[in-house]
């Protein structure tokens, strides 16, 4: 079955501190990978997809197949950084996009 | 502007009491889908509808209906609520089922007494 597992509840990090927001997942097959982010009191939003390659924000990541893991870093961590941070991924027949359990970033001054 | 709307944003009901939630998107998506956000599980997709007059389960269905009447339309119905369906809910909405981006509305928080 695919799943999305995100170990991490809570990541409590200074500002500046470099940040790293762990995702495993179990696929079979080729995967689509996702980041989505909730800022507090909005709605999710895209951050970025593997497929595109591109930093966002100053985020990366990177898909690493031999591992089944898709983590979110960024060098230098900022307030607005804090935020309700998903890993998500698309199941092979399109009709799911499947969550993990999420992670709250909160970025300390 | 693009975006997915849902009403109401807060509601408080009964047990019983047969509710909708609307969703609507502006964007002309083909697939369309809800979810409920719980702590400590993250985001569950409860249906979701690749076209008009097509919808599927997702993970969490159970107490739920949903129609896709219209392409911009896709209501969440609860024909008998209960306490365990108290959840914030969220709709969205895709250009197509893969490899794109979701559009979110900004949520319904259901609190069923």
């Amino acid at each position: 079955a695919q799943r999305v597992t995100q170990p991490e509840k809570l990541l409590s990090v200074f500002k500046g501190a470099p940040v790293e927001l762990k995702c495993n997942y179990s696929y079979s097959g080729s995967p689509e990978l996702f980041w989505y982010v909730q800022y507090s009191r909005q709605r999710l939003q895209l951050l970025l997809r593997h497929i595109s390659r591109e930093s966002i924000k100053g985020f990366t990541a990177d898909l690493n197949k031999g591992e089944t893991s898709f983590h979110l870093k960024k060098p230098f961590a900022q307030e607005e950084d804090s935020a309700m941070y998903y890993c998500a991924l698309t199941s092979p027949q399109g009709g799911k996009l499947i969550f993990g359990q999420g992670t709250e970033l909160s970025v300390k001054p | 502007e693009a975006q997915v709307t849902q009403n109401p944003r807060y509601l408080i009901t009964v047990t019983g009491k047969k509710l909708t939630v609307t969703c609507s998107q502006n964007m002309n998506h083909e697939y369309m889908s809800w979810y409920r956000q719980d702590p400590g599980l993250g985001l569950r997709q409860i249906y979701y509808s690749m076209n008009v007059e097509v919808t599927d389960k997702g993970d969490v269905p159970e107490g739920y209906k949903v129609s896709r009447k219209e392409k911009r339309n896709f209501p969440l119905i609860l024909e008998s609520p209960s306490p365990n369906q108290t959840s914030l809910y969220f709709c969205a909405s895709s250009f197509r089922a893969v490899n794109t981006e979701a559009f979110f509305g900004q949520g319904t928080r259901l609190t069923v007494v």
